[in-house]
């Protein structure tokens, strides 16, 4: 199974500041057909997940473009530029290329 | 837009069976693959169980293979987890979520979820 690492567990931000989440995939998350299947999940506190970004960048349906998503490989970043009062929850990263799918343990973002 | 409901949570007794549903609406259900996610209390995500879009394959999580049953009625644009020999630590709220946009395994869109609870 492929052993998904997020650091660091707990970001206190300021609002208006920029916060940054690692993931790391114990192997190679580049499927055969050429895509990168690594998504970010939102969850709000009492809220379901909610997608923000999907194959390592792209943004999901109606989320703010202060969410970006980067990396390649086994190493994958997930930043929000201005930390808003909404973005308090805990971040999840999700590999979707190989089954069993698996999912980091979840960073949590508080305000200071 | 695209919406899922899922229902038939509540408390069961370990060794007992509970069968959960997910409505979908707001989008072709028969062309899209569909997942269950399940979340303990207090804990992160754990991925259950997958259906291809025309049910000719599912796979499972480990913890689960041999006791849940993943399927699908695409005449009723509804997936269900049929969930036997129920375990104290299968206590999860349990979310459906959709493939899409974010690939043939991914998971674009999520239900509220549906709590089930294993106690004596």
């Amino acid at each position: 199974d492929i052993v998904m690492t997020q650091t660091p567990l707990s970001s206190p931000v300021t609002l208006g500041q920029p916060a940054s989440i690692s993931c790391r995939s114990s192997q190679s998350l580049v499927h055969s057909d050429g895509n990168t299947y690594l998504s970010w999940l939102q969850q709000r506190p009492g809220q379901p997940p909610r997608l923000l970004i999907y194959k390592i960048s792209n943004r999901f349906s109606g989320v703010p473009d202060r969410f970006s998503g980067s990396g390649a490989g086994t190493d994958f970043t997930l930043k929000i530029s201005r930390v808003e009062a909404e973005d308090v929850g805990v971040y999840y990263c999700m590999q979707a290329t190989q089954f069993p799918l698996t999912f980091g343990g979840g960073t949590k973002v508080e305000i200071k | 837009q695209v919406q899922l409901v899922e229902s038939g949570g509540g408390v069961v007794q370990p060794g007992g069976s509970l069968r959960l549903s997910c409505a979908a609406s707001g989008f072709t259900f028969s062309s899209y693959g569909m997942h269950w996610v399940r979340q303990a209390p207090g804990k992160g995500l754990e991925w259950v169980a997958f259906i291809r879009y025309d049910g000719s394959n599912k796979y499972y999580a480990d913890s689960v293979k041999g006791r849940f049953t993943i399927s699908r009625d695409n005449s009723k644009n509804t997936l269900y987890l049929q969930m036997n020999s129920l375990r104290a630590e299968d206590t999860a709220v349990y979310y459906c979520a959709n493939t899409g946009y974010s690939g043939p395994r991914g998971m674009d869109v999520w239900g509220k979820g549906t709590t089930v609870t294993v106690s004596s």
